[in-house]
């Protein structure tokens, strides 16, 4: 069992569409937990960045922590064209670990 | 500010062969880290190199090295090139040293393994 699990794709949606990402993870040591967006031809961007468990919102993305069930998501409200794109979750232990990403889920935003 | 640069963005090479891939991180950033990407296996970590010294690194064979210079600029080097190496590297630069700092990742370098 690979350590990060992302739900696969891709996924095609309308817009204005609500959309949930979702990644489950076994290593309970994980304590930072990130989303980044990748556009094709381009490098990921960090887009959320969150430490406990809980919600965080920033714009129309909301990120979502479940340390108990070991489970993340990423929350797209109004999805827009401009949303589409990889998304891939990825987490680190501590300070001094190294990042492991989930294998992304490519979104398509109909217009 | 310039972003994380990434020469060439292309390149094609036989088995067999070795490459060196380049990366100039953002002005004042230390911290270069390395990652392959691939459809199957996604973004896997190769290694990071802060202050010159490599810090944590991958589970990735020997064939994979690289080294960070005085100017933050990091070179990979991947020798005795197997087909499935194919794939997008990119290389990450971060202010301080570690998984938890916000990395920014350059466009990538496309290599194709004939």
């Amino acid at each position: 069992q690979k350590e990060v699990e992302q739900d696969p794709g891709p996924l095609s949606v309308p817009e204005g569409a609500i959309v949930s990402l979702n990644c489950t993870y076994s290593n309970s040591a994980f304590q930072y937990f990130m989303w980044y967006r990748q556009y094709s031809r381009k490098g990921p961007e960090l887009l959320m960045y969150t430490y406990s468990s809980g919600n965080k919102e920033d714009g129309r993305f909301t990120a979502q922590v479940d340390k108990s069930s070991k489970y993340i998501s990423l929350f797209i409200r109004d999805s827009q064209p401009s949303d589409s794109a990889t998304y891939l979750c990825a987490m680190i232990t501590g300070a001094n670990s190294k990042l492991t990403f989930g294998k992304g889920i490519t979104l398509s935003v109909r217009p | 500010k310039a972003g994380v640069t990434q020469t060439p963005r292309y390149l094609i090479k036989t088995r067999g062969q070795q490459v060196t891939l380049s990366c100039s991180p953002i002005s004042g950033h230390r911290s270069v880290s390395w990652y392959q990407q691939t459809p199957g296996q996604g973004l896997q970590f190769l290694f990071e190199y802060f202050s010159e010294t490599q810090r944590n690194k991958g589970n990735f064979p020997g064939r994979f090295s690289g080294r960070q210079f005085s100017n933050s600029r990091s070179e990979m080097n991947v020798s005795t090139l197997e087909l499935g190496d194919s794939a997008l590297y990119l290389c990450a630069s971060s202010l301080q040293a570690g998984g938890q700092e916000t990395q920014y990742f350059g466009p990538g370098t496309r290599l194709l393994v004939l």
